[in-house]
């Protein structure tokens, strides 16, 4: 089946460590994108990449790393410089073109600081 | 700026009675429109899109939203809610300026009463 993996579903993480969230997709998409998602604050945007070997900053990217060496892999590196880092993390993909289309959706994973 | 707005943080509806969402949007150009679902710890489900065709469009599950430019509007409707709806429900609009990214609402939650 094609889709979108996120694993883990549930990450702890000792305060002052980095940790990684995969996302692979498997539907030849070329853009991905990562979302965090709190209460109530709908989905912001952490980073995004529409091309492998490149990427862009979203909205929120301060304290988050990324790297886009496949066309099917995302991760994303929560570091220790991220404050707030609870919170539910969402990847995503979608077709590159000039219009935009709709964006395919993992799992998500919730990530808890402890 | 261009942003999107989900007028309701919270509907509650009887079971088998009308459903409506309400979302406005603001840009300058001719958006792309998304209404996504998402069930408690789960991703995000495409309900239906607007891409410059039909107005009125159809998704899954028995919701529709109808187009109105005049009022900046994409407004969703079912017209018999179900148990399986209460869900949490985003308006999400995209714009040719910025290929591939897309623009959340806040969400809203959908109580369906028995």
């Amino acid at each position: 089946d094609g889709g979108i993996t996120q694993s883990p579903k549930y990450l702890f993480r000792k305060e002052g460590q980095n940790v990684t969230l995969s996302c692979e997709q498997n539907l030849n998409h070329d853009a991905m994108y990562w979302y965090r998602q709190d209460p109530g604050q709908g989905l912001r945007l952490i980073y995004y990449s529409q091309i492998v070997n490149d990427f862009q900053k979203g909205d929120i990217a301060e304290g988050y790393s990324v790297s886009r060496e496949k066309k099917e892999s995302f991760p994303l590196t929560v570091t220790s410089a991220q404050k707030n880092p609870t919170a539910f993390y969402l990847c995503a993909s979608s077709i590159k073109g000039a219009l935009p289309t709709e964006a395919f959706f993992g799992q998500g994973t919730r990530l808890t600081v402890v | 700026a261009q942003s999107v707005t989900q007028l309701d943080s919270h509907v509650s509806v009887s079971e088998g009675t009308p459903v409506l969402l309400r979302c406005n949007y603001s840009s300058s150009y001719s958006p792309s429109l998304f209404w996504y679902v998402q069930h408690p710890n789960k991703g995000l489900q495409l309900l239906l899109k607007y891409t410059s065709a039909a107005t009125l469009v159809k998704g899954i599950n028995g919701f529709e939203a109808e187009f109105k430019k005049s009022e900046t509007s994409f407004h969703l409707t079912k017209p018999s809610a179900h148990m399986s709806d209460a869900a949490e429900y985003f308006c999400v609009v995209g714009f040719s300026g910025n290929t591939g990214k897309l623009i959340f609402g806040q969400g809203t939650t959908l109580q369906v009463k028995p």
